[in-house]
């Protein structure tokens, strides 16, 4: 079964600081690895999808990278703003339906 | 368009008792996920249904919850006879196909007393 682990489960930086989440998997055989915001209360909204050929994307002041031989993926937040104070999830797909999500990294940015 | 909508927001009910739980996906989307979302957990996968093939049921707990996706849109979870342990937030998600980002609607909120 895949595990998917997010490193580390809390940050609080100050505003204006880059910052970076990790994500790492156990299966590498992944199909794609996507990136989620999830605010207090609120679903899912996706940042970033990354397929399997690709190494990374960028949207904003955010990139994502993908290793897949490493199972490991990151989340440069640049600039990071109090707004973009949420948890952070990451997961990955593998050859069938069915999505592996990691327990998120909670991220405070302080004004 | 609209987003992904679910409904009811908020559901409490007592231990024993049947719930439905709706999800409208966006429109044109054929790929229709449901998850849940306990307290301190990650996300878990339920069950997927992509047009007209038979779902994926293999993330459902237990023979108590079971989905349905009428006309290839709106989809129900049923959980039936709930236990305090389906507490929890239950996700509705749908994509475009099965290789594109995933669009979630906000979640019910599940309370069994």
């Amino acid at each position: 079964k895949q595990e998917v682990t997010q490193i580390p489960a809390a940050l609080s930086v100050p505003e204006g600081e880059n910052l970076v989440l990790n994500c790492s998997f156990t299966d590498s055989a992944i199909y794609n690895l996507q990136w989620f915001r999830q605010d207090p209360g609120k679903g899912l909204t996706s940042l970033l999808l990354i397929q399997s050929s690709q190494r990374e994307q960028t949207s904003g002041r955010l990139n994502a990278s993908l290793d897949k031989s490493s199972g490991r993926s990151t989340l440069y937040i640049a600039a990071s703003q109090p707004g973009d104070s949420a948890t952070y999830l990451c997961a990955v797909r593998l050859s069938g339906n069915q999505f592996y999500f990691g327990t998120g990294t909670s991220l405070t940015v302080i004004p | 368009g609209a987003g992904v909508s679910q409904s009811p927001s908020n559901k409490v009910t007592e231990k024993g008792k049947d719930v439905e739980l709706r999800c409208d996906p966006i429109s044109g989307h054929t790929a229709l996920y449901w998850y849940r979302q306990s307290l301190g957990q990650g996300l878990e996968f339920l069950i997927y249904f992509q047009g007209n093939s038979a779902p994926d049921k293999s993330g459902l707990p237990s023979d108590r919850f079971s989905a349905e996706r009428t006309g290839g849109s709106v989809s129900t979870l049923t959980i039936q006879r709930t236990q305090q342990e389906d507490s929890a937030v239950y996700l509705c998600a749908s994509s475009s196909s099965v290789q594109e980002t995933q669009y979630f609607g906000p979640g019910t909120r599940l309370l069994v007393l």
